[in-house]
């Protein structure tokens, strides 16, 4: 199994502003999932992405896939205070996690 | 379905006590996964089972973690003796696992203090 490294560790943006959060990977996968933790909850499962897509849409997410540079985006469009969040992802079917990054939307 | 349901919610017990942690995961699902957060070590994955069978255990900390799940529907962690650096909060998932892949659902976690 391998885990993910997100990237940056921590973001400050404000409200309505758009917020991108990286992923690379060192091994090849079959689908790669984004995943939200509200500070004291578990983690909520946002998206998954297969390795044969290279784009996808939920809402006002959109994740990216590119298997040539072992990477991922998760891109946040106008952004809300609710965003704020741990964000995390998993590449492959075995999750183990990485250390995540700390998303802060200023209202 | 009522998601994945794990209790207690809160425990806080003394050192050298066993804590048993409980997990009901999705109907259906045949996946389950056990895994410990804290500030310094972050999300760790201690187990996790396919169709009730441990596939990975290599991350459970030390022999004083078990985990066992008698049936689909229930899976425990057990920590004895329990010490105060196993204060964490242990959180369950569950997955219909395929080839494709689906994503996981996950409890809403114990807290654990052991003091």
């Amino acid at each position: 199994s391998q885990q993910g490294e997100e990237d940056p560790q921590a973001l400050s943006i404000q409200e309505g502003e758009n917020a991108t959060m990286n992923c690379s990977y060192k091994t090849s996968i079959n689908n790669l999932q984004w995943y939200r933790q509200n500070s004291g909850r578990g983690l909520v499962h946002l998206i998954l992405i297969r390795s044969n897509e290279r784009e996808k849409h939920s809402g006002r997410l959109r994740v990216t896939l590119d298997t040539s540079k072992k990477s991922s985006s998760l891109l946040i469009t106008a952004s809300r205070a609710a965003d704020t969040a741990s964000y995390f992802c998993a590449p492959g079917g075995e999750l183990t996690f990485g250390k995540g990054i700390t998303l802060s939307v200023r209202p | 379905d009522a998601g994945v349901i794990q209790s207690p919610r809160h425990e806080v017990t003394e050192m050298g006590q066993e804590v048993t942690l409980r997990c009901k995961p999705i109907s259906g699902h045949n996946s389950l996964f056990w895994y410990r957060q804290t500030m310094m070590r972050g999300l760790e994955l201690l187990i996790y089972f396919n169709n009730n069978v441990p596939i990975d255990d290599s991350g459970m900390p030390e022999d004083r973690f078990s985990a066992k799940m008698p049936n689909a529907s229930f899976s425990t962690l057990k920590i004895q003796p329990s010490e105060p650096r196993d204060s964490a909060v242990y959180f369950c998932a569950s997955s219909f696992s395929s080839p494709g892949g689906y994503g996981y659902t996950f409890g809403s976690g114990t807290r654990l203090t052991v003091v």
